[in-house]
């Protein structure tokens, strides 16, 4: 079955880490760019991150910049974004998400055409 | 960054009314916008990807367009299924960026 499954999301402290994992399956996975999109209870999306196949290019929103690390280990088909100094305004559902690198007269379309089903990660003492 | 305005903020409609919604970049981003949608408690889904093409597998009521600043999503005849909340986003620039979403109500 083709799917995306995130873990890793629980209860932390301010200042603390947490590790998200998203296991992929049924597709070539070093096909894909993936990426991170979080929701925090009752609000919209937001973007946090995305990494290149070969794990080679990274790019994050700069309210994440410094803090959290996007990568991926392709052997093990999986994805991760390590949250460090996790503040209250982290507090969201994580998703993890492929994006196929689709291109269209010399011009890349993000396509985030696989979702996973979401981590929550709250961010509370 | 980009900022992405959609209107309405939320709307009601009625199963078989053609719906439409619009998002406004801050500057210009050529045709690089994707819709999608979300129901409650799950995954958001792609219906839109490079303003205009519709993704494989979505029904063909749903169309976008635009290019440039201004850009809108139409559904042309409102299902029951289709009561979800709707976000553009764009990929010209980093960080990628969300419109706030538009909320379509049943009414």
């Amino acid at each position: 079955e083709v799917q995306l499954v995130e873990s890793g999301g629980g209860l932390v402290q301010p200042g603390g880490s947490l590790r998200l994992s998203c296991a992929a399956s049924g597709f070539t996975f070093n096909n894909y760019w993936m990426t991170w999109v979080r929701q925090a209870p009752g609000k919209g999306l937001e973007w946090v991150a995305n990494i290149r196949q070969d794990g080679s290019q990274t790019s994050y929103v700069d309210s994440v910049k410094g803090r959290f690390t996007i990568s991926r280990d392709n052997a093990k088909n999986s994805l991760y974004l390590q949250m460090n100094s996790l503040r209250a305004e982290d507090t969201a559902v994580y998703y993890c998400a492929r994006d196929p690198d689709y291109s269209s007269g010399g011009t890349y379309y993000d396509i985030y055409d696989l979702w996973g089903q979401g981590t929550m990660v709250t961010v509370s003492s | 960054a980009i900022q992405m305005t959609q209107s309405p903020s939320s709307l009601s409609a009625s199963v078989g009314d053609r719906v439409t919604i619009t998002c406004r970049a801050s500057q210009g981003i050529r045709n690089e916008l994707g819709w999608y949608q979300q129901k409650p408690g799950k995954a958001p889904k792609v219906l839109i990807y490079a303003a205009s093409s519709l993704q494989s597998g979505v029904p063909s009521r749903f169309s976008g367009s635009g290019s440039g600043t201004d850009f809108t999503l139409t559904i042309s005849s409102l299902q029951p299924e289709d009561f979800a909340t709707y976000y553009c986003l764009q990929d010209n620039s980093y960080p990628r960026t969300f419109g706030q979403g538009t909320k379509v109500e049943i009414k």
